[in-house]
C-alpha cells in the first residue's frame, strides 16, 4: 500500500526556532512537495522536488527552505519560526507533474504546526 | 497551468445523489482531471481520475463534458463519512475546493 510518512502530526515552536518537518514516502516517486493549509485558503505550494537535489519554489516559498538529499525524503525547513508560519502542513509525492493520468497526488497525514 | 472552479460549499441529504461540479476552461489536450477528498484532521486522498471518457470505480463516477471545460464528480447515495473538502484539479494547482455537507 501506498505510503508518505510525515514525522509529527503535532509540533510546538517558539518564534526564532529553526523548524524541521520531515516527510518519507515508499513508493519510488520522483516528485515530491509541501504545502501549507489555513481555513478558507485550501492547499498553498511552498516547494516541490523533482529529482534528488532538485528543489522549485511554489507559490508561498518565503520564509522556508527545503533538501532533498534521497530520492524518499524530503524536508521542509523553518530556519526561523515565526508566528504567522503556524499552520497546518502536507507532504505529498507522485510520479509525474504534467498532468498526465500518473500523477495522482498521495498525501501524508499532515504535521499541525503552532508557533508560539 | 489549468486552473480550477468550483463551488464553496453544497449540502446534501444523507443516501441522496451529489454532483459536485467543476470548471477547468483553460485545461490543456492531455491534461487528466482529478479529484480529490479531504476528511477531517486527515491529507487529502485520490478519489477519481480522467481525460475523456466517463470514469467509474467504487467510490465516485466522474462525468467529463464533451469540450472537457467541466466535470462533474457524482456520489451515487452519499453517506455521513463523505462530508468532505472535494478538490478538483488538472497537474498539481489546488483551489479551495468544494466543502459537501450531509445532512441526515
Amino acid at each position: 500500500d501506498v505510503k508518505v510518512t510525515q514525522s509529527s502530526r503535532y509540533l510546538v515552536k517558539r518564534t526564532g526556532e529553526k523548524v524541521f518537518l520531515e516527510c518519507v514516502q515508499d513508493m519510488d516517486h520522483e516528485n515530491m512537495f509541501w504545502y501549507r493549509q489555513d481555513p478558507g485558503l485550501g492547499l498553498r505550494l511552498i516547494y516541490f522536488s523533482y529529482d534528488v537535489k532538485m528543489k522549485e519554489k511554489g507559490d508561498i516559498p518565503e520564509g522556508y527552505s527545503v533538501s532533498r538529499e534521497k530520492k524518499e525524503r524530503f524536508s521542509l525547513i523553518l530556519e526561523s519560526a515565526s508566528t504567522n508560519q503556524t499552520s497546518m502542513y502536507l507532504c505529498a509525492s507522485t510520479n509525474s507533474v504534467g498532468g498526465g493520468s500518473t500523477d495522482t497526488q498521495y498525501f501524508g497525514p499532515g504535521t499541525r504546526l503552532t508557533v508560539l | 497551468d489549468a486552473k480550477t472552479t468550483q463551488p464553496n460549499s453544497m449540502e446534501s441529504n444523507e443516501e441522496e445523489p451529489v454532483h459536485l461540479p467543476c470548471n477547468h476552461s483553460t485545461i490543456s489536450g492531455t491534461d487528466y482531471i482529478h479529484w480529490y477528498r479531504q476528511l477531517p484532521s486527515q491529507g487529502p486522498e485520490y478519489v477519481i481520475h480522467g481525460l475523456t471518457s466517463n470514469v467509474n470505480n467504487r467510490m465516485a463516477s466522474l462525468a467529463i463534458a464533451e469540450d472537457r471545460k467541466s466535470s462533474t464528480l457524482i456520489l451515487h447515495r452519499a453517506t455521513l463519512r463523505d462530508a468532505a473538502v472535494y478538490y478538483c484539479i488538472c497537474k498539481i494547482i489546488f483551489g479551495k475546493g468544494t466543502r459537501l455537507h450531509i445532512l441526515p
